[in-house]
């Protein structure tokens, strides 16, 4: 099972919206709507930030927000905040598996 | 609420085995399944297997089946993850997650983490 291609990195200002993409196969993001994302701050654990491909758990503001379309995933963050910076995983369920993408590094300017 | 409290870090030799252990404290692991997910210096999330405690049923990424055993003690709400003929590069930080509510695809609560360090 082959990792979700993610772009390394991506960046924008305070207030501005940045959007990371995540693609698969029809095996993993195109087959389930089983999408999840993930926020990483540097030594800590991962954070659930959406789950089923848009939605949010209590807890985690409406700036963040998920999309998909065939076999690509995307999570958008509006309005960045500097505790927005991080890097993200999105998660796919593959079968009896899942695989993550290969992480993308958020920095707010 | 639960929180998931991993075993310490650990060192050890090229060819050996290490078991790492994810406690459910405050609570128990009840029909949710528990994932094991590693990252390496510097690297991405790699999901490596899942358990149902409730079950015992265990499922694992191709990459690690053979090397990889996940196991559950429901007495004591722990699940063990123990990865045997142990390299270099199974140096990272070994997480246990919760799979959710609604299923075991997504991961809403996360252990610290626990480093496994590997060199002769």
């Amino acid at each position: 099972q082959s990792a979700l291609t993610q772009p390394p990195s991506a960046s924008g200002s305070p207030g501005q919206s940045v959007t990371i993409s995540c693609t698969g196969t029809s095996s993993d993001v195109g087959g389930y709507d089983f999408v999840s994302w993930y926020q990483q701050h540097p030594g800590k654990a991962p954070r659930l930030i959406i789950y089923e491909v848009n939605k949010r758990p209590s807890g985690v503001p409406d700036r963040f927000s998920g999309s998909k379309s065939g076999n690509t995933a995307s999570l958008t963050v509006s309005g960045l905040q500097a505790e927005d910076e991080a890097d993200y995983y999105c998660c796919s369920y593959a079968g009896t598996s899942n695989v993550f993408g290969t992480g993308t590094k958020v920095t707010v300017l | 609420q639960v929180q998931l409290v991993q075993s310490g870090a650990e060192v050890k030799k090229p060819g050996s085995s290490v078991k790492v252990s994810c406690k459910a404290s405050g609570g128990t692991f009840s029909s949710y399944t528990v994932s094991w997910v590693r990252q390496a210096p510097g690297q991405g999330l790699e999901w490596m297997g899942r358990i149902m405690p409730i079950l015992g049923t265990a499922n694992y990424a191709l990459k690690f089946q053979g090397r990889v055993t996940i196991t559950a003690d429901e007495s004591t709400s722990t699940v063990y993850m123990e990865l045997s003929s142990l390299k270099s590069d199974d140096t990272a930080v070994y997480y246990c997650a919760r799979g959710g509510l609604r299923g075991y695809w997504y991961f809403d609560l996360w252990g610290r983490g626990t480093l496994v360090n590997v060199s002769s």
